[in-house]
């Protein structure tokens, strides 16, 4: 039972453009939401992460809307540039455990 | 020191010889945690420490995987007897806190390759 899906597997878009990606969770107990970028060779590194209680979070070019009734949350990067290109995660963790449960990851391709 | 440092980089096992990685955690950071990063860029959590206890041990396939972290020494995952289905990037992460909002932070990897 994949408990975070992540959607879409690879994403191309122009540059300039607005990049989507979407996370759907099933467990309500999950209390903490990042996104990490990962470049090819190298480690994730966190993006940007938000609390179930606070619906959107805005830093810089990228944003988070959160909706907690249906269980959904979403990364948005405005104005993407060819060195957005990496793979982007989406993950759920429940404070007293802690571990991350990551989605499958979303493949980002930013052509010039 | 102010990332987490994996080592080897790079490593090859013949199934069925033994395989061991290094974690040295960001100063400071109580938590430890080890996934597995497969092919199809599936990240697996293996098990996490609180300093040198384990703390969450659900995601260990437990007849070949031990891992240890010791007092003034790096973490580590062994994994005896390699197979093939072993072949994948593990990565140590740790954090200072475990409640929510508390930033995780990754090592670099180590790459394992089973031939």
């Amino acid at each position: 039972q994949q408990q975070v899906k992540q959607s879409p597997q690879s994403l191309i878009v122009q540059k300039g453009g607005i990049s989507i990606i979407n996370c759907a969770y099933e467990n309500t107990a999950f209390d903490y939401f990042p996104w990490y970028q990962q470049f090819p060779g190298k480690g994730p590194a966190l993006l940007i992460a938000i609390r179930p209680d606070v619906s959107e979070k805005k830093e810089g070019r990228f944003t988070i809307s959160f909706n907690k009734s249906a269980k959904q949350f979403s990364l948005h990067i405005m104005d993407s540039q060819p060195g957005d290109s990496a793979t982007y995660f989406c993950a759920a963790s429940i404070g007293s455990q802690g571990n991350l449960i990551f989605g499958k990851g979303t493949k980002l391709s930013v052509k010039p | 020191g102010e990332e987490v440092a994996q080592t080897p980089k790079h490593l090859v096992r013949g199934e069925g010889q033994k395989a061991k990685l290094y974690c040295a955690p960001i100063k400071g950071h109580s938590y430890v945690f080890w996934y597995q990063q497969v092919l199809k860029n599936e990240f697996k959590f293996l098990i996490s420490f609180q300093n040198e206890n384990v703390f969450d041990e659900t995601g260990m396939p437990k007849e070949r995987f031990s891992a240890k972290c010791l007092p003034n020494s790096p973490c580590s995952l062994e994994i005896q007897a390699t197979k093939l289905e072993d072949s994948a990037v593990y990565f140590c992460a740790s954090s200072q806190y475990r409640n929510p909002g508390n930033t995780i932070y990754f090592g670099e990897g180590s790459w394992l390759t089973v031939v």
